[in-house]
This record gives structure tokens, C-alpha cells and sequence, in this order.
């Protein structure tokens, strides 16, 4: 059985760029929900994706979108990157009705300057 | 809102102390409590998970309580070790089992030879 992977690891990025970072959930998980973690912070919840479909969003801009794929591994892409969007990207997967314990990815540092 | 609190922020023990995290919450209408480690830099590792219908979880050191009626949660780690040195961190979860977590701040603990 698989972790939870993360992709890239470190990320440097301009002002007003976009990016892409990938997770790849445990296997047999459907569901995986994305976090924002600023330093000295506890994460902040991103958005959801159970079976390919955003499945709840927390307080977040729509230059945040995401996807899901039919392998359930999903996509974060952050457009318009703004230097407050410099922090730790964390992923987790979990399999709904499951007990819901969620196992995290490593994570991706993002820095925008 | 529904907010996390942790307390103490960070801790300084001896080796060999048994000490206690707390961490509160403003809505008692809880569905799981989840306890995670997080090493600097690094995703979270779940430590433990406690659901609405328990009142406390253990793995090995470790001892987790729920009290939703005062909303809160105490995590009990028994004769620290070195290792241990981490951030904990503990998040509610906001809806009935969507696994969409609210996290608290951190306790930042540091064990001591």
C-alpha cells in the first residue's frame, strides 16, 4: 500500500504566475481535500474532491480550482499567485464512510516573490 | 465560527516528563476529533482519531480524551522521549463526517535530554 504523494516538493514562483501542484492519494481512496498551511499557522481546508467532483470549499478565491481525476490522484492550480499565497500546500486522501481518518502527503512548499 | 484553540503555543519538557496538549473548540456539535504530528517543514502524521461517540483513544503513549459537553480535547503523552519533539496539532471535523478539518494553531513541543 502507497502513501500519499505530493509533487513538486519546493516550488519558486513570480507575482502573477500560475502553478500546478499534483497529489497522488493512497490507494483506494476516493476522496482527497487540499490545505494551506502558512508558517507558524495550522492548515487552512482548500476544497474537496469525492469521485471527481469539488465536494465543498472553504474560504478561498476562485483562483484556486482544482481537479480530480478518474484515478483519483487531483490537481490544485493557483492563478494569479499573490505573495500571501507563499506557504505549505498539503493534500490529504481519505476513503468517505471509512472511519474518515485522513493521511497526508509530505506536502508542496510554495514561494512566490 | 467554528475556531480551534491550542494551548500551550510551545513547551519546553525534561525527558521523561508526562505532560498534557489541550486544545478547545467553539461548537460541540462534533463529528471526529483527529490529534496529528507535524516535524518542521514536513506533512502531519495522525497520531490519533477520536469520534463523537468516544471519549478517549490510545496508542501506545499516547492517550487522546473527548469531552464535547466543554468542548475539549486533551492529548496525553506519557513519559516523553527526544523523539517526540514536534508540533501537534488538532483538528475538528466542521461537517457530519466530510472531512473537512478545522485545525487549531499547533503546540510546539520540545523534550529535552
Amino acid at each position: 500500500e502507497t502513501g500519499v504523494t505530493q509533487s513538486p516538493t519546493h516550488l519558486i514562483k513570480t507575482r502573477g504566475q500560475q502553478v500546478t501542484l499534483r497529489c497522488s492519494s493512497q490507494s483506494g481512496h476516493n476522496t482527497v481535500s487540499w490545505y494551506q498551511q502558512a508558517l507558524g499557522q495550522g492548515p487552512q481546508f482548500i476544497f474537496q474532491y469525492y469521485r471527481e467532483e469539488e465536494n465543498g470549499r472553504g474560504n478561498f478565491p476562485p483562483r484556486f480550482s482544482g481537479l480530480q481525476f478518474p484515478n483519483y490522484s487531483s490537481e490544485l492550480n493557483v492563478n494569479a499567485l499573490e505573495l500571501d499565497d507563499s506557504a505549505l500546500y498539503l493534500c490529504a486522501s481519505s476513503l468517505a464512510g471509512q472511519g474518515d481518518e485522513q493521511f497526508f502527503g509530505p506536502g508542496t512548499r510554495l514561494t512566490v516573490l | 465560527k467554528q475556531e480551534v484553540t491550542q494551548i500551550p503555543a510551545a513547551l519546553s519538557v525534561p525527558e521523561g516528563e508526562n505532560l498534557v496538549l489541550n486544545c478547545s473548540f467553539t461548537d460541540s456539535a462534533i463529528y471526529n476529533l483527529q490529534w496529528f504530528r507535524q516535524d518542521p517543514g514536513k506533512g502531519l502524521t495522525s497520531l490519533l482519531l477520536i469520534q463523537s461517540s468516544q471519549r478517549e483513544q490510545t496508542s501506545g503513549r499516547l492517550n487522546a480524551s473527548l469531552d464535547k459537553s466543554s468542548g475539549r480535547s486533551t492529548l496525553y503523552i506519557a513519559a516523553s522521549q527526544p523523539g517526540d519533539s514536534a508540533t501537534y496539532l488538532c483538528a475538528r471535523d466542521t461537517t457530519g463526517g466530510g472531512n473537512k478539518l478545522t485545525f487549531g494553531t499547533g503546540t510546539q513541543l520540545k523534550v529535552e535530554l
